[in-house]
């Protein structure tokens, strides 16, 4: 069974600090997605990264996948209360086949 | 373009009671995904649909669980009796090839 660890499970901060989410698994996947999911809604897809080393720019949001493809990490610079949500992350594998990771609340304050 | 529609939004039962939930995908999506999110947790997949075709059943508690897509586009997901486990968020999901679009959930709470 392959499993995604996130940490940390939860996180509160003030706006305008910056952070780091992180996604690991002993797994190596074929390519890994992160998800943002508000109360009452589906996740919704961020990014999604392929290629071993990958970094991707989200406007203040940058997400890398490992050399290895077994882990990622979700950067934010400069939060925003508009930011707070339930990142996930999830790996592929064997096609379209999703593992959630258990997700990291994130709660911004103003 | 309209997105995942999922009935309904909210129930509640007693346990041994059924239920059942329906999702509607986006049109052209031709598989259909149906995760179990336990309060504090990630989505787990309980189903993979191809068109009318199961893809993927392996984590659907077949005891209880069931879930059929007739026609290639609708699908009903039924538990059958519930136990108090059960209660969770029951979100559908479409993709045409590997983005997959989530629907709102169905919160189910099982007394």
């Amino acid at each position: 069974t392959q499993l995604l660890e996130q940490s940390p499970q939860f996180l509160s901060i003030q706006e305008g600090e910056n952070l780091t989410v992180y996604c690991n698994s002993s797994s190596v996947f074929s390519s890994l997605q992160w998800y943002r999911q508000e109360p009452g809604e589906g996740p919704v897809l961020l990014v999604t990264v392929v290629t071993g080393g990958e970094v991707k720019k989200l406007k203040r949001l940058t997400f890398q996948f490992g050399d290895a493809r077994k882990d990622s990490s979700l950067h934010i610079t400069a939060a925003q209360p508009g930011d707070t949500g339930l990142y996930l992350c999830a790996g592929a594998s064997g096609g379209s086949r999703l593992t959630f990771g258990e997700g990291t609340q994130l709660t911004v304050n103003p | 373009e309209a997105g995942v529609a999922q009935s309904p939004r909210y129930k509640i039962i007693e346990k041994r009671q059924s239920v059942a939930f329906w999702c509607n995908p986006i049109s052209g999506h031709a598989t259909l995904y149906w995760y179990q999110q336990i309060l504090g947790q990630g989505p787990k997949l309980l189903i993979q649909f191809q068109n009318n075709g199961v893809v993927d059943d392996s984590q659907l508690p077949k005891d209880r669980f069931s879930a059929e897509r007739l026609k290639g586009v609708d699908s009903t997901l039924k538990i059958q009796p519930a136990k108090l486990e059960d209660s969770a968020v029951y979100l559908c999901a479409s993709s045409l090839v590997n983005e997959q679009f989530f629907g709102p959930g169905t919160r189910l709470t099982v007394l």
